[in-house]
Formats: structure tokens, C-alpha cells, sequence
């Protein structure tokens, strides 16, 4: 089974509004951290968020904020007030245990498009 | 603070031929990452180092893919023989490795092209 699910390969939002990118995961840990990050055109990947699983509250960073719902897996970004800049892969990330060094494993991304 | 520095950005060989990729992480970060990321694909890690020694490599193809990092700080991915499979980009991360919150920092990677 994908530890991680993205299920949109791509999506498009008008600038200034918000977007939601999904992503499921899947553990029998009870200890893991949930990342995003950004992959513009130039390749680099760009930390966004975390979340770890003992947060009560939603991470949130600037424009972005992970909407972490424990019981369903889930482990969505929203972008609020989309930019032209923002148009990039997506990437939601798991980390299983409390290491911080514990590898990563990466869902296959989203593609997300803003419109002018 | 400087970033993840990654050389070359591009690489084209033929099939059979050998490639190496060098990695300078972050000062002070203790764990380097390879990671393998194929086109269309999310990122797998290839190998993860904390200093000098190998914590991870159980997705490392070792009958071609060699890693090292030999005074804990800046690292070399070679492959050889390549095969036409291995084009992808060879993404390098590292993270300071002291907490919970600790996050991978990433390169901007090689695009490796195999003919």
C-alpha cells in the first residue's frame, strides 16, 4: 500500500484565491511528522510546513496552513490568496517515528497552476 | 546562510558510461540524504548518511551506485555502469538532526540524462 497519496496530478486556481491540495497517508507508528514541500520549474525542493502527530492544533506558515485530520489520515495544504509565484509540484511528505533523522517518504506530487 | 550546493547542475552520458555528483550540505548539518527522483515521480531516498556513516542505504542499487562521505561533511554519488533507467534527478538534503521539527533542506539537484 502507497504510504502516501496525492490523488490530484494536477489543478488549477485563479490568483488571490485559495487552494487545497490533498494528501492521505498511511502508519501504524503513533509517533510521525507530515511535511510539504515545493518544487518550482528550477527543481530545488522547498520546505513548506509540518506538522507533527501529537499537534492539537494545525501548522500554519504564512499563506499556508496544513489542515491535519489525525482520525482520517489526512494531512491537507491550503494555500490561501494563490500567487503567479505559487505554481510549482507539491509534494506531502511522511516522516514514521520521532528520529528527526528518519528518512522521508514522498507521495508522486501535484501539480498546481494559478491562473492570472 | 549558504544552501545546499550541488554540482553539476546537468549531465548527459551514454548507457555503460560512469557519472559522479558531489553534494556540500549545510555547515553543521550532521545527516546528508540521496535521494533518486525519477520524472513524474516523488523523491526516494538512495542513501542517508549521519557524519560520516551509512544509516540507511537499503535502497541503494550497490552493484552500481556508490556513496561516500569521508570527513562527515561534503559527499560524492557515483554510478557505474549507468543504464538508461537511472536518468532522473539526484536530489542531496540535510538536516541538522537535533529535534523533531528538524527538516531536510534540499539542493537544486543533477539532471542526469542517460543515452
Amino acid at each position: 500500500a502507497q504510504k502516501i497519496t496525492q490523488t490530484q496530478p494536477g489543478m488549477f486556481v485563479q490568483e488571490k484565491e485559495a487552494v487545497t491540495l490533498d494528501c492521505t497517508y498511511d502508519t501504524s507508528d503513533q509517533s510521525y511528522g507530515l511535511f510539504w514541500y515545493k518544487q518550482p520549474s528550477s527543481g530545488e525542493m522547498i520546505f513548506l510546513i509540518y506538522q507533527g502527530s501529537y499537534d492539537e492544533q494545525n501548522a500554519t506558515e504564512g499563506r499556508y496552513s496544513l489542515n491535519f485530520q489525525k482520525a482520517r489520515k489526512s494531512a491537507n495544504l491550503v494555500i490561501s490568496a494563490s500567487q503567479l509565484g505559487d505554481s510549482a509540484m507539491y509534494f506531502c511528505a511522511m516522516r514514521e517515528g520521532q528520529r528527526s533523522g528518519d528518512k522521508l517518504t514522498f507521495g508522486t506530487g501535484t501539480r498546481l497552476a494559478v491562473r492570472p | 546562510e549558504a544552501g545546499v550546493a550541488q554540482s553539476p547542475r546537468y549531465k548527459i552520458i551514454e548507457k555503460r558510461q560512469s557519472v559522479a555528483f558531489w553534494c556540500n550540505p549545510i555547515s553543521g548539518h550532521a545527516t546528508l540524504y540521496w535521494y533518486q527522483q525519477i520524472l513524474g515521480q516523488g523523491p526516494k531516498l538512495l542513501i542517508q548518511f549521519q557524519n560520516n556513516g551509512v544509516v540507511d542505504d537499503s535502497q541503494l542499487p550497490k552493484d552500481r551506485f556508490s556513496a561516500e562521505r569521508l570527513k562527515g561533511v561534503d559527499s560524492t554519488l557515483k554510478i557505474q555502469p549507468a543504464k538508461l533507467e537511472d536518468s532522473a534527478v539526484y536530489l542531496c538534503a540535510s538536516s541538522v538532526n537535533r529535534g523533531e521539527t528538524d527538516t531536510q533542506y534540499f539542493g537544486p539537484g543533477t539532471r542526469l540524462t542517460v543515452l
